[in-house]
């Protein structure tokens, strides 16, 4: 079957410009985590949803990083007034329950460059 | 605080075997996951260990001593397409959902 899809593949913006980022997870996965990950480095935990709640968004890094999952499956990560440190690919994962234990499944990712 | 250490890279031969260490000092702990990543791709799950010991798949094993705060990755009969990020990440205990990555262990394969 499909996995989790990821649009743009990348994308290139201006600092200080309006982002948007869709994640499509696999089908009747409940579980849905948004990550980024800096050249080098692992993914870093920005927020997890359940269904169509935020259920864990301490990882976003303030408050114009913000995502939603209105229906449960498609969601979208939106960044607001970029800065040149956003840079980085951002990776959707799915699974199937969500928890702490369940095997995540990821996506291909959107490399955001903001010059 | 969270941390987890890993060696930065490695390099062995084709057809033998390699073992990437990693430490962990978190909050709690729920399991310990392997993910591999090729460059430009998205992680692939490997393996998870939440018990000590060591789970055998393949020609792929991961050790777990929750004691000691410690895993290994353990592949054996190494091929070219293993040459890849070996990425260690553990769920904390911590009332949340995050899972804390390292920052993975580049390992490249010669013939």
């Amino acid at each position: 079957g499909a996995g989790v899809s990821q649009t743009p593949s990348n994308k290139v913006t201006e600092k200080g410009k309006y982002v948007e980022l869709r994640c499509d997870p696999i089908s009747g996965h409940t579980a849905l985590y948004w990550y980024r990950q800096s050249l080098g480095q692992g993914p870093e935990f920005l927020i997890y949803f359940q269904g169509t709640g935020a259920a864990d968004d301490s990882g976003l890094p303030n408050d114009r990083f913000f995502a939603v999952r209105p229906e449960g499956s498609v969601s979208t990560l939106k960044i607001q007034r970029t800065e040149r440190g956003d840079s980085a690919v951002y990776l959707c994962a799915s699974s199937l329950n969500g928890g702490n234990t369940d095997t995540q499944y990821f996506g291909p990712g959107t490399r955001l460059t903001v010059l | 605080g969270q941390n987890i250490d890993q060696p930065t890279e490695m390099t062995a031969t084709e057809g033998a075997i390699v073992q990437i260490n990693c430490t962990y000092q978190t909050s709690g702990f729920n399991g310990l996951f392997w993910y591999q990543q090729h460059a430009g791709e998205a992680p692939t799950f490997l393996s998870y260990n939440v018990l000590d010991g060591l789970e055998e798949k393949g020609r792929f094993s991961s050790f777990l001593s929750r004691s000691k705060g410690y895993s290994y990755l353990l592949l054996k009969e190494l091929q070219m397409k293993d040459s890849a990020s070996y990425l260690c990440a553990v769920s904390p205990n911590t009332g949340g959902f995050k899972t804390i990555f390292g920052a993975g262990t580049r390992l490249f394969v010669k013939a």
